[in-house]
């Protein structure tokens, strides 16, 4: 029972366009939503998070919008760079459980100079 | 400030060994969570200790187990290993603040079994 899914796998986008990656999720108790960053060869890195009584939370470049009735988030990067070609993860999780995420099975985004 | 310290970075065992990781948190935060990264899974939450106390545990078997020192740090054990125990496990510690889950991750440890 797959509670939160990115059903990309993959993503190219051109540098200087905009990078959407999304995220769907079924567990209505879900009330925090996060993206990790991972390179090879190291661990998820924190990029941004929303809380689910926003819809919107802007970081820089990146922005993540929650959809709340559609069970829905998605990341934009824009504008995208090299830099940012690695898997991206959307996780979740509820209010009493701390330490544990959702994990999504990631998006390998890849931007081309 | 040091991140989270994860050990040791690449281990080899064979089918029916056992094996010990260790984690060290960053200072100053109390909780450490484990994770297991396959390609085919993507990262499963195996379990989570605060103060010396399992909080929270995914759904592995018994053969996956942990604990947790005062000082903070973990580890985890996995006994009579099979060939799907080859994975990342990563852990990740987060500071003693209710409410956010912000994990911050170590580098994992790569364990292959043949």
């Amino acid at each position: 029972d797959q509670q939160v899914k990115q059903n990309s796998p993959s993503l190219s986008v051109q540098e200087g366009r905009i990078s959407i990656l999304n995220c769907d999720y079924t567990n209505s108790m879900f009330d925090y939503f996060l993206w990790y960053k991972k390179y090879p060869a190291e661990g998820p890195t924190f990029l941004i998070s929303i809380s689910s009584i926003k819809d919107k939370n802007e970081d820089g470049r990146f922005t993540v919008f929650l959809n709340k009735s559609a069970k829905h988030l998605s990341l934009h990067i824009v504008p995208s760079q090299p830099g940012d070609s690695a898997v991206y993860f959307c996780a979740a999780s509820s209010g009493t459980s701390y330490g544990k995420l959702t994990f999504g099975q990631g998006t390998i985004l890849t931007v081309h100079p | 400030k040091a991140g989270v310290t994860q050990t040791p970075r690449y281990l080899i065992k064979t089918r029916g060994q056992q094996v010990t990781l260790s984690c060290s948190p960053i200072s100053g935060h109390r909780s450490v969570s484990w994770y297991q990264q396959t390609p085919g899974q993507g990262l499963q939450f195996l379990f989570e200790y605060f103060s010396e106390t399992q909080r929270n545990k995914g759904n592995f078997p018994g053969r996956f187990s942990g604990r947790q020192f005062s000082n903070s740090r973990s580890e985890m054990n996995v006994s009579t290993l099979e060939l799907g125990d080859s994975a990342l496990y990563l852990c990740a510690s987060s500071p003693p603040i209710s409410g956010a889950n912000v994990l911050t991750f170590g580098a994992g440890s790569r364990l292959t079994v043949l």
